[in-house]
């Protein structure tokens, strides 16, 4: 079993909708959760965290499970610009050092007029 | 501030030789990190630094060799480029302390293709 697993997509969602991304991660003990975003032949950058509590940033909401190990962002209002491939991240420890992240395969997302 | 920097942007290998893929942060990052990017695998680490003359392997290290003499600089070696090797090669720096707020930050990329 792949340590983060994302579905790929594409996701094909017409302007306006509200689009979903789930990710599962296997390491129970994981820690830190985020969602970076990538566009086409560019390099990842942070979209937001993940806090245990759940977390909104305008129309990003971002959720974490534990029980269940999976986070989940939702999108809302989508917006054209949203297209690109969406990466769930995890940090598996916490020695309060950084460590090694692992990244999902990331999930393709096409906002359409 | 610039950021991360890494150059070349692109790269054509033959079989057999060997370049090094410069990395370099002005952010005073303790952590600097190269991953490569391929279709369907998703970032994997390759090496990765704590510090200055601290260095460690990371999932794919095989190929690769590094070395951190300063803080800004995180040179990728590849020692005899091989078909494999074929890939998008990013560099990354970070604080050192993690957490929720852990961000990194990532450069613009190496498109390295070996014939």
């Amino acid at each position: 079993r792949k340590e983060v697993e994302q579905d790929p997509g594409p996701f094909n969602v017409p302007e306006g909708a509200t689009v979903a991304f789930n990710c599962t991660y296997s390491n129970s003990a994981s820690q830190s959760f985020f969602w970076y975003r990538q566009d086409c032949r560019k390099e990842p950058k942070l979209l937001m965290s993940v806090y245990s509590s759940g977390n909104e940033d305008g129309r990003f909401t971002a959720q974490l499970n534990r029980a269940s190990q999976y986070i989940s962002l939702l999108i809302r209002d989508s917006k054209l610009s949203d297209s690109a491939t969406y990466l769930c991240v995890v940090n598996p420890q916490n020695t309060g050092t950084a460590s090694k992240l692992t990244f999902g395969t990331g999930t393709r997302l096409q906002v359409t007029l | 501030n610039a950021g991360v920097t890494q150059t070349p942007k692109f790269q054509v290998l033959k079989t057999g030789q060997s370049m090094t893929l410069q990395c370099a942060q002005d952010m005073n990052h303790e952590y600097m990190s190269w991953y490569r990017q391929d279709p369907g695998m998703g970032l994997r680490l390759i090496h990765y630094s704590v510090g200055a003359g601290i260095t460690d392997q990371g999932e794919v290290p095989n190929g690769y060799n590094v070395s951190r003499s300063t803080t800004e600089d995180f040179p990728l070696r590849l020692l005899s480029a091989a078909p494999s090797q074929t890939s998008v090669y990013f560099c990354a720096s970070s604080y050192l302390k993690t957490g929720p707020d852990h961000e990194q930050y990532f450069g613009p990329g190496t498109r390295l293709t070996v014939t």
